[in-house]
């Protein structure tokens, strides 16, 4: 079975500073795939970056990167020089080999401080 | 990145009365389809995995009779909630990929629908 964990419900960050938010896995699949997504208040999922368990760097697009552990089955996101628009909240995601779903946490709330 | 429209974003309707949401794939063709249910400040329950030609796999608990899924074409996929009742109400969305297997296929997702039963 897969599960993914996120433990912060909520989260604030001042403007401009860099936050992480947790999410932690378990699984039984040989390789699988970590995602993360961004729901806005206005509902729609915005994908935001993806890591292999295979991929040997750690995932970065833009201000956002991946600290992927696979040892300690963690792939936190890092949110670099935040902005008021990054509030929203935030769901970590898994699709493994073996299926076709995917597995969401509970996610994030980010709220970004002017 | 490829467009999923969903429609309509919000729905009011009378407790009985049936309600119909679409998911449209628009510049790709989705072999597969999901449907999500959101309660407030909570995550995305997959109610039913919808597949072109074939029938859903809907999860445990979800009631099939009740929340009937069809996906006729490779770029719609539809869902009614028949006989709602204010229990239904709740944020429904949909997703899709294009088909492949590889495990970086990420999800597109739609707008959602908010669905509002008196």
């Amino acid at each position: 079975a897969q599960k993914i964990t996120q433990t912060q419900p909520g989260m604030f960050v001042q403007e401009k500073e860099a936050v992480t938010l947790d999410c932690t896995y378990d699984t039984s699949d040989p390789s699988y795939g970590l995602f993360w997504y961004k729901q806005p208040s206005s509902g729609e999922m915005i994908f935001l970056i993806y890591q292999g368990s295979y991929d040997q760097q750690n995932a970065t697009e833009g201000r956002y990167s991946l600290n992927f552990q696979k040892a300690r089955k963690s792939a936190n996101l890092v949110i670099s020089a935040s902005q008021l628009g990054d509030s929203a909240m935030y769901f970590c995601a898994m699709r493994g080999i073996t299926g076709n779903q995917f597995y969401f946490g509970t996610g994030t709330s980010l709220t970004v401080i002017p | 990145g490829a467009v999923v429209s969903q429609h309509p974003s919000w729905v009011i309707c009378k407790s009985g009365t049936s309600v119909k949401i679409e998911c449209r794939s628009l510049d790709f063709q989705a072999t597969t389809m999901f449907w999500y249910r959101q309660f407030p400040k909570q995550s995305l329950m997959l109610m039913a995995t919808s597949n072109e030609g074939s029938k859903a796999t809907y999860e445990q608990g979800v009631e099939k009779d009740k929340f009937l899924i069809n996906h006729a074409s490779l770029t719609l996929s539809t869902l009614t909630v028949t006989s709602a009742h204010p229990e239904d109400s709740s944020f429904y969305i949909c997703s899709a990929r294009e088909g492949g297997t590889g495990l970086n296929e990420k999800l597109f997702f739609g707008s959602g629908t908010q669905l509002s039963v008196l």
